[in-house]
């Protein structure tokens, strides 16, 4: 499978752990992105990365959440402090951009968390 | 916060019937992409139609963009049941990011 792959695909934890999700991204894909989609609404973008380099955030990325791409490959999203607010579905989609133009996002299967 | 709004919100239609949805935004873009989820997975990517483009299409789906308007329209002829899912559109403006509405739940009923 050559796709955009999320581990894990359902996490349960309780209130105030810290939790950490990975992304692996298509591989010749130089963007990666992450969304967050609650029940009933479309996704929200978080952040995005260009190669290793974190190029934008949205408000919705409190103090709490960290996102990181070390070698512009893989990346992992970690909620610190988690509140029950955070269950939700976490997408991630990558996108090959060859001269800086904007291209199809293609999303993984996400990963659903669920904070008791 | 959205910026597209999907309508209707909800549609259900028999199987072979066409199926029209419609997409409004507000500021204005570089494209607009339709993406389909089935029920609790991950999103996939229909077609992207780019500012300077009016219309286009892929097999079964047609989409139209009128950039005067800030609207948009998916349809998908000749609906089977495996249509069944929530269809999203998403606008992308000066940034990166995807910009998505609340969807449209689709119901083909076989």
């Amino acid at each position: 499978d050559t796709g955009v792959s999320q581990n894990p695909r359902h996490k349960i934890t309780k209130r105030g752990q810290n939790v950490t999700f990975r992304c692996d991204p298509i591989s010749e894909h130089n963007r990666l992105y992450w969304y967050r989609q609650t029940l009933g609404q479309g996704p929200e973008f978080l952040t995005y990365f260009q190669n290793e380099a974190q190029l934008e955030k949205s408000r919705l990325l409190s103090d709490r959440f960290s996102a990181e791409r070390p070698k512009g490959s893989f990346s992992t999203l970690e909620i610190q402090r988690t509140e029950q607010g955070d269950s939700a579905m976490y997408l991630c989609a990558s996108s090959l951009a060859l001269t800086g133009g904007q291209e199809t996002q293609y999303f993984g299967p996400g990963t659903r968390l669920l904070v008791l | 916060s959205q910026q597209g709004e999907e309508d209707p919100q909800a549609l259900s239609i028999q199987e072979g019937e066409n199926a029209t949805m419609n997409c409004s935004y507000k500021t204005s873009i570089n494209n607009l992409q339709w993406y389909r989820q089935n029920s609790g997975r991950g999103l996939v990517h229909l077609i992207l139609i780019r500012s300077n483009e009016r219309e286009k299409h892929s097999g079964r789906l047609r989409v139209t963009l009128d950039t005067s308007k800030k609207s948009s329209s998916l349809l998908i002829t000749a609906s089977r049941a495996a249509d069944t899912a929530s269809y999203f559109c998403a606008t992308q403006g000066g940034s990166e990011k995807l910009v998505f509405g609340k969807g449209t739940k689709l119901t083909v009923n076989p």
